[in-house]
Parts: structure tokens; C-alpha cells; sequence
């Protein structure tokens, strides 16, 4: 069964300073995607990025990146210069394509991530 | 455009008592996921509607728990006498197309249910 840890619960750092969210994945399929989802204090989920099994590119965005790393099954996430919007929860997610979506998203548990002015 | 709705946003019920919470999907959207929030669980996702029907109901909790959706459109997740332990932020979400393990799902924001 597919699993997905975020082993940082909470992360607090001052405004600038980077950040990085980790999160590790476990799945039998060989074809699967993986999602980073933003939950602001509103609580709506906001998707971030989405990356397949098959493409290990790293991803820049801006002041977001991610570093996806099949051999230790890691799909990091990095903030630079972080701000104080950057405060939310952040949610790793996988999703296997042998299903066709029909199990959902995967989600760990997310990590709290405090952004001190 | 319009984006997922929920309703009601904040729902308190009485334990025992049934509740229907409601979901209306981003227009033209086939496919619709129903998700749990709580402290304890973390997100745990329930059940998948591609068009009207849910091939899958095992990720309900319990048989307590039911979802229809009709006209391919609204759905709505029903909890029968409820318990305390179904306090949680349901939440509803949709798809453009029809492959929910590769597309972005767009998310309502979702129903806050207090059994008291």
C-alpha cells in the first residue's frame, strides 16, 4: 500500500531565512504522481506542483523549488527567502496511476510551517 | 471562474442525529473525490464519483457513511447517526478529465462537522 511521511510536524523559522519540507514516499507502482498541496489559514488546499514517476527534474518556481529523488523515494520541498505568506500547511501527496485515480490522493500528514516576521 | 463549493460551511449536530453535507464540483468537472480532515487521521480520502457512479466505496468509515452524486454534477456525503469520532473537516474536490492519479484536484472549502 502507498504511503506518504512528512516527518516534521512543525518548522518555525524568521522571514528570509529557507526553508525545506520534507516528505517520503512508498509505492509498489512504477508509474505514480506526486503533488505538493499549500493550506493557508483560510483552509482551502491549494495545489503547487505535480511531478510523474518518470521525470526526476529538479523544479523552480519562483522562490519554490523541489527536489524529486527516485533512489531515496524523496520529493523535497524548498523555500528561499521565505515571507511571511509562505505560513501554512504544507501537504505531500501521492497518487498511483494503476488505479486511475479511483483510491485519491495519498496525503501525509502535512508539516506546520510558521514563518516569523 | 467558480470554483468548488461546500455546504453548509460549519455544521453542529446533536450525536445520533444524521447530517447531509453537499458538494458542488467546478462546472463541466466528471470526476469528484470526498476527503476527511481531522487531528487524528490527518487528510484520509473516502470516495471517488467518475460521471454518477463510485466504483469503490471501501474508504467510507463505516456503513454509517453514504454518497450519492446525480446528473453527474452535486454530490452529497451522508452520515447517519453520527458519533463524535465523525467531528472532522469533510472536504469535497473535483477533476478536469478523467484521470485522477495524474490531474490536479481542484478543492471546495469544505464542511467543519461538530458532533456534540
Amino acid at each position: 500500500a502507498q504511503k506518504v511521511t512528512q516527518a516534521q510536524t512543525e518548522i518555525s523559522v524568521v522571514e528570509k531565512e529557507d526553508v525545506t519540507l520534507d516528505c517520503v514516499y512508498e509505492t509498489r507502482d512504477t508509474t505514480y504522481y506526486l503533488f505538493w498541496y499549500k493550506q493557508p489559514p483560510s483552509g482551502e488546499l491549494v495545489f503547487l506542483i505535480r511531478r510523474n514517476s518518470f521525470d526526476e527534474q529538479n523544479e523552480i518556481s519562483g522562490r519554490y523549488s523541489w527536489n524529486f529523488q527516485k533512489s531515496t523515494s524523496s520529493f523535497n520541498f524548498t523555500i528561499t527567502a521565505s515571507q511571511v505568506v509562505d505560513s501554512a500547511v504544507y501537504f505531500c501527496a501521492l497518487s498511483e496511476a494503476g488505479r486511475g485515480g479511483a483510491d485519491g490522493l495519498t496525503f501525509g500528514k502535512g508539516t506546520h510551517l510558521i514563518i516569523q516576521p | 471562474g467558480a470554483g468548488v463549493s461546500q455546504s453548509p460551511s460549519n455544521k453542529v449536530t446533536e450525536k445520533g442525529k444524521d447530517v447531509e453535507l453537499r458538494c458542488d464540483p467546478i462546472s463541466g468537472h466528471t470526476a469528484l473525490y470526498w476527503y476527511r480532515q481531522s487531528l487524528g487521521q490527518g487528510l484520509e480520502f473516502l470516495i471517488y464519483f467518475q460521471g454518477n457512479s463510485a466504483p469503490d466505496k471501501s474508504g467510507l468509515p463505516s456503513d454509517r457513511f453514504s454518497a450519492e452524486r446525480t446528473g453527474g454534477s452535486v454530490s452529497t456525503l451522508t452520515i447517519q447517526r453520527t458519533q463524535q469520532e465523525d467531528s472532522a473537516v469533510y472536504l469535497c474536490a473535483s477533476i478536469e478529465g478523467t484521470s485522477g492519479s495524474y490531474n490536479e484536484q481542484f478543492f471546495g472549502p469544505g464542511t467543519r462537522l461538530t458532533v456534540l
